[in-house]
């Protein structure tokens, strides 16, 4: 069974621009969370969506957002870049969303 | 305010023999406890889980501690092989407003060194 895969692996964007990021979850998955891990606060929740529902959110402003198709893709949209928006952002999948998740390998996104 | 804590961000143990991982959790509301071991350039991988009723769980040399009480766990590894080197994430989480979705709450991670 393939894991979650996310495109584009790397990604540098400069401040003012916007970016979407997508994540295919694991065949079978319907939940999709959304991390972003930076060496100084570590891994944060963004969000977390369940059959095209956010259903939980993280405590980052409005500029960050996603949304879930109905075959479970998922993608993230980070509007009007800025420097600290530099980081790794991580997909995650789980069946119905309970706490094993299962991670890609996440995108590395440097705002410049 | 960090509610989960790695206060050692390194630890380096000889092969053969014991890693003892730790981690400090403040939130109350917390239920369940996993472990997730990080390579570089990949995505966090899923290594084991304990609930807060249970006390113990064991993965082949891999064995979960929670003392609730403390709010406390660790992760022992036993023997330790230089395969394990990686970093090591503890991660808290509970059901969300009976949602049915469950958020992470990560530590910060110890890169575990295992020298041959």
């Amino acid at each position: 069974k393939a894991g979650v895969t996310q495109t584009p692996r790397y990604l540098i964007k400069t401040r003012g621009q916007q970016v979407t990021l997508s994540c295919s979850p694991i065949s079978g998955h319907r939940s999709v969370s959304w991390y972003q891990q930076t060496p100084g606060q570590g891994l944060q929740f963004l969000f977390e969506y369940f059959s095209e529902t956010q259903r939980n959110k993280g405590n980052f402003p409005g500029r960050f957002s996603g949304r879930q198709f109905s075959n479970s893709r998922s993608e993230m949209n980070v509007s009007t870049l800025e420097l600290g928006d530099s980081a790794l952002y991580l997909c995650a999948s789980s069946l119905v969303g309970g706490p094993e998740q299962f991670f890609g390998p996440g995108t590395r996104l440097t705002v410049l | 305010d960090q509610q989960v804590k790695q206060n050692s961000p390194s630890l380096s143990v000889q092969e053969g023999r014991i890693s003892i991982l730790n981690c400090d959790y403040t939130n109350s509301m917390f239920d369940y406890f996993l472990w997730y071991k990080k390579y570089p350039a990949e995505g966090p991988t899923f290594l084991i889980s304990i609930s807060s009723i249970k006390d113990k769980n064991e993965d082949g040399r891999f064995t979960v501690f929670l003392n609730k009480s403390a709010k406390h766990l660790s992760l022992h590894i036993v023997p330790s092989q230089p395969g394990d080197s990686a970093v090591y994430f503890c991660a808290a989480s509970n059901a969300y407003s009976g949602a049915g979705s469950y958020q992470l709450t990560f530590g910060k991670g110890t890169k575990l060194s295992v020298i041959p």
